[in-house]
């Protein structure tokens, strides 16, 4: 079973400050991706990296592939009150269709 | 695009009762769709890999009987809780693989059951 570990869990930082979350695993995933889920509602795909060492940019969101396709990162920066959520990391195996999400990280920024 | 509709998007149900959730793919086809449960605070379980004109593949841990799937078109899925206890209660999301759409996979907007 591949398992992705997704920290911290929990964050609470000042609005305008940077913060980044991590999403690691020992498996090697064909795909990762980064979803956004508001209270009550579907998770809302941020970002797909496919290619080991991507880095792709969405605004103040910065999501970076590792090298050897085990491992992944999101940064914020300059926090905004509406950055606040649910970060969800998940990914697709080798050859697998079905999504692994990581555990999840609220994410709270405070004015 | 590709959407993914669910339906109910909320739900109470007696204890007993058996309570049905539809996902629909809207202007694609789907062959294959997932459910996920999602309890307060944690992330999404995948609970069952559905299947469109065969069985679904469940997750180990996971009550094929107590949590029916039915995907008979290409574009809805079903999953029925069969006589549900409050312990069912939880938040239901479904989502579905468009191929060549970014990513692949949408998520419907879910369903909370909470059985009382």
């Amino acid at each position: 079973t591949q398992l992705l570990e997704q920290s911290p869990q929990f964050l609470s930082i000042q609005e305008g400050e940077n913060l980044t979350v991590y999403c690691n695993s020992s498996s090697v995933f064909s795909s990762l991706q980064w979803y956004r889920q508001e209270p009550g509602e579907g998770p809302v795909l941020l970002v797909t990296v496919v290619t080991g060492g991507e880095v792709k940019k969405l605004k103040r969101l910065t999501f970076q592939f590792g090298d050897a396709r085990k491992d992944s990162s999101l940064h914020i920066t300059a926090a905004q009150t509406g950055d606040t959520g649910l970060y969800l990391c998940a990914g697709t195996g080798q050859g697998a269709q079905k999504l692994v999400f990581g555990q999840g990280t609220r994410l709270t920024i405070n004015p | 695009g590709a959407v993914v509709s669910q339906h109910p998007s909320r739900v109470i149900c007696k204890s007993g009762t058996s309570v049905k959730i539809e996902c629909r793919s809207l202007d694609f086809q789907a062959t294959t769709m997932f459910w996920y449960r999602q309890f307060p605070k944690q992330s999404l379980m995948l609970m069952a890999t559905s299947n469109e004109g065969s069985k679904a593949t469940y997750e180990q841990g996971v009550e094929k009987d107590k949590f029916l799937i039915n995907h008979a078109s290409l574009t809805l899925s079903t999953l029925t809780v069969t006589s549900a206890h409050p312990e069912d209660s939880s938040f239901y999301i479904c989502s579905a693989s468009k191929t060549g759409f970014e990513g692949g996979y949408t998520f419907g907007s879910g369903t909370r059951l909470t059985v009382v």
